[in-house]
């Protein structure tokens, strides 16, 4: 049971790239949710997903794509990467109705 | 002003010192939790609570609802102690669904 796996955990892009971000649970929870941590700033919410065809739009949704094909697996897309996008971004997933989080180890992205 | 408030942003202890950390929060939630991030970047859910108070081994966590406050403590602090720990809210209304995070307070156990 390998929880949440993120890859890649460090990456470099350059301004106008685009990337996928991969996250996958083997927990089979409904609910997953992508994360951005920036200094100073508490964890703000991408997009998140309830459950395999369906997702929706957090906090801070621009400039990344999402979707969700399997309970398993619910990749981070970044289609034209710019600098403010450099960030920490963390994976998370939980049963549905239960509140408890867990959480990938996150990818450092630094876009130049 | 963030709906989550964390304080203090920094704390230095020396080994075995008893330590608080404070949460306050601004809207009605269903849940609060408490995670700890290590230097490598991981995080990891520690408390989850609705009211009270929870222990695991050296940690205690308390939530007054009326006042919207938690804290989280810690006995006898250990070097392996250092970390960032970020309380998390789960709002009542609206979405029920997300968390509003945080910003850290970074501890710092010293040897």
């Amino acid at each position: 049971n390998a929880g949440v796996t993120q890859t890649p955990k460090f990456q470099v892009l350059k301004t106008g790239q685009s990337m996928t971000l991969q996250c996958a649970q083997d927990m089979n929870h409904e609910y997953m949710s992508w994360y951005r941590q920036d200094p100073g700033m508490g964890l703000r919410l991408i997009h998140y997903s309830v459950g395999a065809g369906i997702t929706d739009q957090g906090e801070v949704p621009n400039g990344y794509n999402v979707s969700r094909s399997t309970t398993e697996d619910f990749p981070l897309r970044l289609l034209s990467a710019a600098p403010s996008q450099t960030s920490v971004y963390f994976c998370a997933s939980r049963v549905q109705t239960a509140t408890e989080a867990f959480f990938g180890q996150g990818t450092r992205l630094t876009v130049v | 002003k963030n709906e989550v408030e964390q304080s203090p942003q920094n704390l230095t202890a020396q080994e075995g010192e008893f330590i608080t950390i404070n949460c306050s929060y601004s809207v009605g939630i269903s849940a609060l939790h408490w995670l700890q991030q290590h230097p490598g970047g991981g995080i990891v859910s520690l408390f989850m609570l609705s009211s009270g108070k929870k222990k695991h081994g050296r940690l205690i966590a308390t939530i007054n609802i009326q006042e919207k406050h938690s804290s989280l403590h810690i006995t006898a602090s250990h070097p392996r102690d250092s970390a960032v720990y970020i309380c998390a809210v789960r709002n009542s209304s609206g979405s029920a669904r997300q968390l509003t995070f945080g910003s850290g307070t970074q501890l710092t156990v010293l040897p």
